[in-house]
């Protein structure tokens, strides 16, 4: 079975700090590489997506993957209240258009 | 509005009722996607189209469950016999063909509450 593996929190991290969230999986076959981002009460919201190993930046966001190691992480620089919500890791494997998603990691960002 | 919308938003049943869930997507994307949310879990894959082609149902979690998709726009999903287990959020997602990473976006689910 293919898994999805995030820290639930949940991590708190201090105005302007950089949050660094983490996320494994098990398949090694697994070609693409999403996060989300949701809110208390809402849907997932798409933030950034990758698929090569390496660094891909989007703003104040930062994916990594290392296909190797079988991680992804998602970097928040510059940390704001706004950016506290839960950060979902989904992944979806070479020849499948079906995502499996994590439990999620639980972001604090305080003042 | 042309984000993918979900209707209701809300819906409270008695156990033992039937339900059905409406979700309009994107209208040029291609793949629709239904899942369930429980608390503090991610998204749970049910079932997902490729136009009006259901192409996975198998992890729909029961013969309770079902969906369609008729004529390639619009999907419901469908719990027969409804159980208090069946509480959860339910989300829908589409993805256009024509990207090729297959991130998805989702409406704003609705909320089931069976009592």
């Amino acid at each position: 079975q293919k898994e999805v593996e995030q820290n639930s929190g949940p991590l708190s991290v201090p105005e302007g700090a950089i949050a660094s969230l983490n996320c494994t999986y098990s398949d090694r076959g697994s070609q693409s590489f999403f996060w989300y981002r949701q809110y208390s009460g809402k849907s997932p919201e798409l933030i950034m997506f990758i698929y090569s190993n390496g660094d891909k930046e989007d703003g104040r966001f930062t994916a990594q993957l290392n296909k190797a190691s079988q991680y992804v992480s998602l970097l928040i620089r510059d940390s704001q209240p706004s950016d506290s919500a839960t950060y979902l890791c989904a992944v979806v494997s070479g020849g499948s258009y079906i995502p499996t998603f994590g439990r999620g990691t639980s972001l604090i960002v305080h003042p | 509005d042309t984000g993918v919308s979900q209707n209701p938003r809300h819906k409270i049943t008695k156990r033992g009722q039937n339900v059905t869930f409406r979700c309009d997507p994107i209208s040029e994307h291609n793949r629709l996607y239904w899942y369930r949310q429980t608390l503090g879990q991610g998204p749970e894959f049910l079932t997902y189209f490729q136009n009006e082609a259901q192409l996975e149902k198998s992890r729909l979690l029961s013969d309770r469950f079902s969906a369609e998709r008729p004529k390639g726009s619009f999907s419901t999903l469908e719990i027969q016999r409804t159980e208090q287990g069946d509480s959860a959020m339910y989300l829908c997602a589409d993805h256009a063909l024509a990207t090729s990473y297959n991130e998805q976006f989702f409406g704003p689910g609705t909320r089931l509450t069976v009592l």
